[in-house]
């Protein structure tokens, strides 16, 4: 299956620092790109979707301006976590699709294991 | 409101043995399901899928079943196998191209 990489798989950080989390496609386009959060032992929670070129759309609850999403080519998606607090200590998880074809395959990333300091 | 619902958190089977793994889903406008296996720190990985058209796909020792009137679909794995242990999630394709996932089940395969 298609290859996409996300960047760095573990990451700690001080509280109020930015951390960026990297979701690339290794062998295919992504038009589109999600975003997950997972807590323990609970589901993948979407937190929103990017569309190369465009503007992300987030899902109700996520403060758009915490979680910064840039897509700016059909193989990189970007999730800043801005001024981060122990409680966005989660798992967060990318998946990319190209949805120009039929294929309505998600590939996911390795996930990236946030913990805030 | 969980429109896709796992209401097993975890499962055990003997090695050799068929596991199944059940899904329900609320929305009737769902027409992609998807399975995909998640080791622990890790993301998840594609596993098989079917569509709304279909009640039934097979791939290798994994068969997923889908009955459209009861809203609920299936992934038998036969025989198990101790790699096989890891969490389960059922999703269904949403508006917008949304993947809506269920909460898991944890498989544990036994020798």
């Amino acid at each position: 299956g298609a290859v996409v990489s996300q960047h760095p798989s573990w990451v700690i950080c001080k509280s109020g620092t930015s951390v960026k989390i990297e979701c690339r496609s290794l062998d295919f386009q992504a038009t589109t790109m999600f975003w997950y959060r997972q807590f323990p032992k609970q589901s993948l929670m979407l937190m929103a979707t990017s569309n190369e070129g465009s503007k992300a759309t987030y899902e109700q609850g996520v403060e758009k301006d915490k979680f910064l999403i840039n897509h700016a080519s059909l193989t990189l998606s970007t999730l800043t976590v801005t001024s981060a607090h122990p409680e966005d200590s989660s798992f967060y998880i990318c998946s990319a699709r190209d949805l120009r074809g039929t294929n309505t395959e998600a590939f996911f990333g390795q996930g990236t294991r946030l913990t805030v300091v | 409101d969980q429109q896709v619902k796992q209401n097993s958190p975890s499962l055990s089977v003997q090695e050799g043995r068929i596991s199944i793994l059940n899904c329900d889903y609320t929305n009737s406008m769902f027409d992609y399901f998807l399975w995909y296996k998640k080791y622990p720190a890790e993301g998840p990985t594609f596993l098989i899928s079917i569509s709304s058209i279909k009640d039934k796909n097979e791939d290798g020792r994994f068969t997923v079943f889908l009955n459209k009137s009861a809203k609920h679909l299936s992934l038998h794995i036969v025989p198990s196998q101790p790699g096989d242990s890891a969490v389960y999630f059922c999703a269904a394709l949403g508006g917008a191209q949304k993947l809506v996932f269920g909460q898991g089940t944890r498989l544990t395969i036994n020798p």
